[in-house]
């Protein structure tokens, strides 16, 4: 079965410094990948998206990823976080049937101001 | 418009009680889904509907019965649930099952 690990719970950093969340899926064929963040009491937010093409994506909030297919990853960047990033980020694959959307368990990040 | 709208945003019922939950898109999306996500934990998907049918049902308990009228509704009809059906129900819907998936806020559903 297809799943999604991300590698920290919880993440605690200060404000400006640099982020890096882990992604990795199990799945073998091709997939679209994906990262959502959920605010505190708020509706979960695309951050960014991957189908194909140039493996480093951009996002919305000076977020980027970057998808390496040999390690079957799609980690999570930001260079300087802000106090207003604290939320839940979530990373989910699609496979292109459209049969399997799965989430990852989430990491929550807390940035201290 | 990536507005996805669900009512009501809260809901506390019985278990004995009948209700419903309710969602909205005007997207012009043709895949719609239904998840649950209990607290500190990622979403779980409970049923996708595709061009308004039941395309995936994920072992959901038949206390759960999704209904699709037309393509811009898609309604979740709650009856005898228990208290661990307690959580917040979110609705999405994409352009296609292979597309992106835009969230509603949810409804937080508590279940005495």
């Amino acid at each position: 079965a297809q799943s999604v690990s991300q590698h920290n719970h919880h993440v605690i950093l200060s404000e400006a410094a640099s982020l890096e969340l882990g992604c990795n899926y199990s799945y073998g064929g091709t997939v679209n990948l994906f990262w959502y963040v959920q605010y505190p009491g708020q509706h979960l937010q695309l951050l960014l998206k991957y189908f194909s093409g140039d493996p480093l994506v951009k996002g919305i909030k000076g977020f980027e990823a970057e998808f390496i297919k040999s390690k079957f990853s799609f980690n999570l960047r930001k260079p300087s976080v802000q106090w207003s990033d604290t939320a839940e980020y979530f990373c989910a694959v699609n496979t292109p049937d459209g049969q399997n959307f799965v989430f990852g368990p989430g990491t929550r990040l807390s940035v201290l101001p | 418009d990536t507005e996805v709208t669900q009512t009501p945003k809260h809901l506390v019922m019985g278990m004995t009680n009948k209700k419903s939950l309710k969602c909205e898109q005007h997207m012009g999306h043709r895949a719609m889904y239904w998840y649950k996500q209990k607290a500190k934990k990622p979403p779980e998907l409970m049923f996708v509907y595709s061009y308004e049918k039941l395309s995936i049902n994920e072992s959901v308990p038949s206390r759960f019965s999704p209904e699709c009228p037309n393509s811009s509704l898609l309604n979740l009809h709650l009856h005898a649930l228990q208290p661990e059906d307690s959580a917040l129900y979110l609705c999405a819907s994409s352009q296609g099952q292979k597309n992106i998936q835009y969230f509603g806020a949810g409804t937080r559903l508590s279940v005495l």
